[in-house]
């Protein structure tokens, strides 16, 4: 059964704590992105890998890290320098970069107490 | 770069109307525009996707149509039903390098009323 998984789905830290979301993908993908959304925002884009060992910021990088050492994994640190963290976090890949569906995780809601 | 502009931002239609929701892109050079899906508490679902060589898709009661010169496209649903309520939202991608991520516009909360 194919598909994009996120753990867990409800996650809940204390400020100051960097936390680490869990993003992997059996589809093969080489496109790996990971986009915040907020109540009324669209989907803002955090960071995106093309391919394995490689992966560019994007529009809200600041206060967030990322690694890509497997094609299946693209985890998602959230550290203390992200000044509002709480939100919902997806997980998405593709083929390929542009031009391509992009498949959706189920997110993970971070609250930062 | 590229930017998404998504209106209504609500919408609210009784069961069996239609609902067209209507985006504007910026990037002439911009040539996939998918539509998704989001159910509450889940991630977005491509429910149709349309490239810049076809002026209309159609997908069962789904439609979707594409105005290049005008750099407007819209998604259209044809009787609607009350598992259609959602957010809907749009996107844009433009061929190649870091031009190729899609752009989101800010998404439209439908509700079909029974």
């Amino acid at each position: 059964d194919g598909g994009i998984t996120q753990s867990p789905k409800y996650l809940f830290r204390k400020e100051g704590q960097n936390v680490t979301l869990s993003c992997e993908q059996n589809l093969n993908h080489d496109a790996m992105y990971w986009y915040r959304q907020d109540p009324g925002q669209g989907l803002r884009l955090i960071y995106y890998s093309q391919i394995v060992n490689d992966f560019q910021k994007g529009d809200i990088a600041e206060g967030y890290s990322v690694s890509r050492e497997k094609k299946e994994s693209f985890p998602l640190t959230v550290t203390s320098a992200q000044k509002n963290p709480t939100a919902f976090y997806l997980c998405a890949s593709s083929g390929r970069q542009g031009g391509s569906e992009q498949f959706f995780g189920p997110g993970t809601r971070l609250t930062v107490l | 770069g590229e930017n998404v502009e998504q209106h209504p931002s609500t919408l609210s239609v009784q069961e069996g109307d239609s609902a067209v929701i209507k985006c504007t892109y910026s990037d002439s050079a911009s040539n996939y525009f998918p539509w998704y899906k989001q159910e509450l508490g889940k991630g977005p679902q491509l429910i149709i996707d349309i490239r810049s060589n076809v002026g209309e898709k159609k997908d069962q009661r789904i439609a979707v149509t594409l105005n290049k010169t005008a750099k407007h496209f819209s998604l259209h649903i044809t009787e609607t039903q009350p598992e259609d309520s959602a957010v809907y939202f749009c996107a844009a991608s433009s061929p190649g390098g870091s031009q190729g991520n899609l752009i989101f516009g800010k998404g439209t909360k439908l509700s079909v009323k029974p």
